[in-house]
């Protein structure tokens, strides 16, 4: 079955323990990205990533770091986690370049930073 | 810059009434793609459609229809005899080519039975 797949699907951590979201996708897509969606705020991007190796910020990048290594995984991380970063957040993933097709969604990381 | 407005934070219609999701969108480009994605309360993302800045014409899905207006920067979302199921967050996006896709801070609709 085609899908991205994130985990941990909830985590509830402490300002300053470094933690990772994983995501995986088995569709051989080139392109991945992150966005974290907050209530009044929609979903705003954090990172992308057009190939293994190649990685942009997005609108929201501040507190976190990802690394495309191998062209199914697109890990975010938190060095330092505030609470401020308490969100939902979902990888995505695209064929080609992210905007000449649909994204396809993991089913998100919902995480607390106390 | 580009930029997703959705007017609408929450709309709420008794069922089998049609329903109008706006969306307004801002860009410089004259090359850029729309989107519009659903989020059921189950928390999931779909994708809904997609539309390149060269193709005005309107499309139809079943229940769904999207009207594109570059003249007004618009790119709304019409649900013809809404059902409870239609209940959901709709995000409007853009992308102007660089991998950098926009959405809109969504608009929650509730489809009363």
């Amino acid at each position: 079955e085609a899908q991205v797949t994130q985990n941990p699907r909830y985590l509830i951590t402490v300002t300053g323990k470094k933690l990772t979201v994983t995501c995986s996708q088995n569709m051989n897509h080139e392109y991945m990205s992150w966005y974290r969606q907050d209530p009044g705020l929609g979903l705003r991007q954090i990172y992308y990533s057009m190939n293994v190796e190649v990685t942009d910020k997005g609108d929201v990048p501040e507190g976190y770091k990802v690394s495309r290594k191998e062209k199914r995984n697109f890990p975010l991380i938190l060095e330092s986690p505030s609470p401020n970063q308490t969100s939902l957040y979902f990888c995505a993933s695209a064929p080609a370049q992210g905007n000449t097709g649909e994204l396809f969604f993991g089913e998100g990381s919902r995480l607390t930073v106390l | 810059a580009q930029k997703v407005t959705q007017a609408q934070t929450e709309i709420s219609v008794v069922e089998k009434e049609d329903v109008t999701l706006d969306c307004v969108y801002e860009t410089r480009d004259t090359t850029y793609y729309l989107f519009w994605y659903k989020q059921p309360p189950s928390g999931e993302l779909v994708f809904l459609i997609r539309r390149n800045s060269f193709d005005e014409q309107n499309e139809i899905s079943g229940r769904y229809s999207w009207n594109f207006q570059k003249s007004t920067s618009s790119f709304n979302f019409t649900i013809t005899a809404s059902q409870v199921v239609d209940s959901a967050v709709y995000f409007c996006a853009l992308s102007e080519g660089g991998d950098k896709i926009i959405f809109g801070k969504g608009t929650r609709l509730h489809i009363l039975p």
